[in-house]
C-alpha cells in the first residue's frame, strides 16, 4: 500500500500557484519524498524530491514540515500544460526499493 | 542524454499470443524496473533487474518475465495473453547511489484483442 493520502483532485487558476498537499505521516527517517506527474498517456515524470529540507528546481518547490509528517509541491504560475495526475511518493533512496504508486491528484488547470 | 526509451510505443495482440517489449535505460543507470499501468489506475510493480538477475517482484503471475542484458537494457515477456493484460506497460531505470531518481520511460502500449 502507499505510505501517502493525497486529495483526489484540484483545481486551480491558469498564472495562479498549485499547491498540492501529501500526508506522509509514517515517514521513517531514510526515506525520501518524491514528486511525479503524469500527463494523459505518457509515463511518470519526475518533478522534485527531498529529504528533509525545503527544495526548489527550475520545475516546482517542495515544502516539507520540520516533523516531515506532510508536504507541499508548489507550481509557482501554473500553466495549462501542468493539468496531470500528482503523485507524491515515498522511498528509501536506494536503486532496489520500488515506486509505490497511491491515486494521486488529478490537477486541472483552468484558463 | 536520451532518457528511458521504449519500444514499441502501441501494439497490438490476439488473447493467448505472446509479446517482448524493450526498454533501453538512462545512459549510466543500471537497475531496470518495469511496471505495468490499467486505464484509470496508477501503476504497479511486476519487477526489477539488476546485474542482469531479478531483484525482487511484485505480485504478478510467472507469464510475465524479464531479462537484463550486459548492456543493462532489457525485455519484459508476457506469454499466454490475457484481455486483462491490456496496459500500458512502464520501464524505469535508476543509479544505486544516495537520493537516487527513478525516471520513467513514455511507455508501451499494449493492446489485448
Amino acid at each position: 500500500d502507499a505510505k501517502t493520502t493525497q486529495p483526489p483532485s484540484m483545481d486551480c487558476a491558469e498564472g495562479r500557484a498549485a499547491n498540492l498537499p501529501c500526508n506522509h505521516s509514517t515517514i521513517s527517517g531514510n526515506e525520501y519524498v518524491y514528486w511525479y506527474r503524469q500527463i494523459h498517456s505518457q509515463g511518470p515524470q519526475y518533478i522534485i524530491h527531498g529529504l528533509k529540507n525545503n527544495e526548489t528546481n527550475e520545475m516546482a518547490s517542495l515544502i516539507i514540515t520540520e516533523d516531515r509528517k506532510s508536504s507541499t509541491l508548489i507550481l509557482p504560475h501554473a500553466t495549462l500544460r501542468d493539468t496531470a495526475v500528482y503523485y507524491c511518493i515515498v522511498r528509501v533512496a536506494t536503486s532496489y526499493d520500488k515506486v509505490i504508486f497511491g491515486p494521486g491528484t488529478s490537477l486541472s488547470v483552468i484558463p | 542524454d536520451a532518457g528511458v526509451t521504449q519500444s514499441p510505443t502501441h501494439l497490438i495482440k490476439t488473447r493467448g499470443q505472446q509479446v517482448t517489449l524493450r526498454c533501453s535505460p538512462k545512459s549510466g543507470h543500471d537497475t531496470v524496473s518495469w511496471y505495468q499501468q490499467a486505464l484509470g489506475q496508477g501503476p504497479q510493480f511486476i519487477f526489477q533487474y539488476y546485474e542482469e538477475e531479478e531483484r525482487q517482484r511484485g505480485n504478478f503471475p510467472d507469464r510475465f518475465s524479464g531479462h537484463q542484458f550486459p548492456n543493462y537494457s532489457s525485455e519484459l515477456n508476457v506469454n499466454a495473453l490475457l484481455l486483462g493484460d491490456s496496459a500500458l506497460y512502464l520501464c524505469a531505470s535508476s543509479l544505486p547511489t544516495s537520493g537516487n531518481t527513478i525516471y520513467f520511460g513514455e511507455g508501451s502500449w499494449l493492446t489485448v484483442v
